[in-house]
């Protein structure tokens, strides 16, 4: 089975902007969630989506928002930029919720300048 | 305070050696207690999942230890190698809620 996929890999954005990553999970998974990940904070929780609904959610700010769709496939949407949101996102999928085993993506390096 | 504390920060050590890495958590009641390895710009990958009733579980080189009474799990390394150098995160799930506590993770170095 192919693993997690993040699209793209590597993102440039100026303060303000507004910016969409992608995750496809592992074929069959239908649960999906999305963590940020800073050197000094490391991981933290956004959401998980499951079947299409937002099953949970982190402490961030409603700039940041994700969806599901019918195939499992996730996104996930920064609005107005700010430097702090310059991190690693990653998506890590599972057949059943992050109560099992997850498996991550490789990530999406955001850099807000 | 974070629920899930992990040390060392980072760790150096040389190639074909041993080392323990700690992991102390508040969260309680808890389902299960993983770990991952993380290489530098990858995702994180699960080397263990202990429930809380299990004491140890294996991977290969790696054997994570759970003592549930003093909230107390160790990652131990064992003839370590240079690809072995990566951050190694600990988290907790706890019972009945869908959130994941993470440790900000110890950084391993493996030199020649």
């Amino acid at each position: 089975k192919a693993g997690v996929t993040q699209t793209p890999r590597y993102l440039i954005k100026t303060r303000g902007q507004q910016v969409t990553l992608s995750c496809s999970p592992i074929s069959g998974h239908r649960s999906v969630s999305w963590y940020q990940q800073t050197p000094g904070q490391g991981l933290q929780f956004l959401f998980e989506y499951f079947s299409e609904t937002q099953r949970n959610k982190g402490n961030f700010p409603g700039r940041f928002s994700g969806r599901q769709f019918s195939n499992s496939r996730s996104e996930m949407n920064v609005s107005t930029l700010e430097l702090g949101d310059s991190a690693l996102y990653l998506c890590a999928s599972s057949q059943q919720g992050s109560s099992y085993e997850q498996y991550f993506g490789p990530g999406t390096r955001l850099t807000v300048t | 305070k974070n629920q899930v504390e992990q040390s060392p920060q980072s760790l150096i050590i040389l190639e074909g050696k041993n080392c323990t890495l700690q992991c102390n958590y508040t969260v309680s009641p808890f389902s299960n207690l993983r770990w991952y390895k993380q290489d530098t710009g990858r995702g994180p990958v699960s080397l263990t999942i202990m429930t809380f009733s299990e004491n140890t579980k294996s991977n290969g080189r790696y054997t994570a230890t759970l003592d549930a009474d003093t909230k107390q799990s160790s990652l131990h390394i064992t003839a370590s190698q240079l690809s072995d150098s990566a951050s190694y995160i600990c988290v907790v799930k706890p019972t009945g809620a869908n959130n994941l506590f993470f440790g900000t993770g110890t950084r391993l170095t493996v030199i020649p």
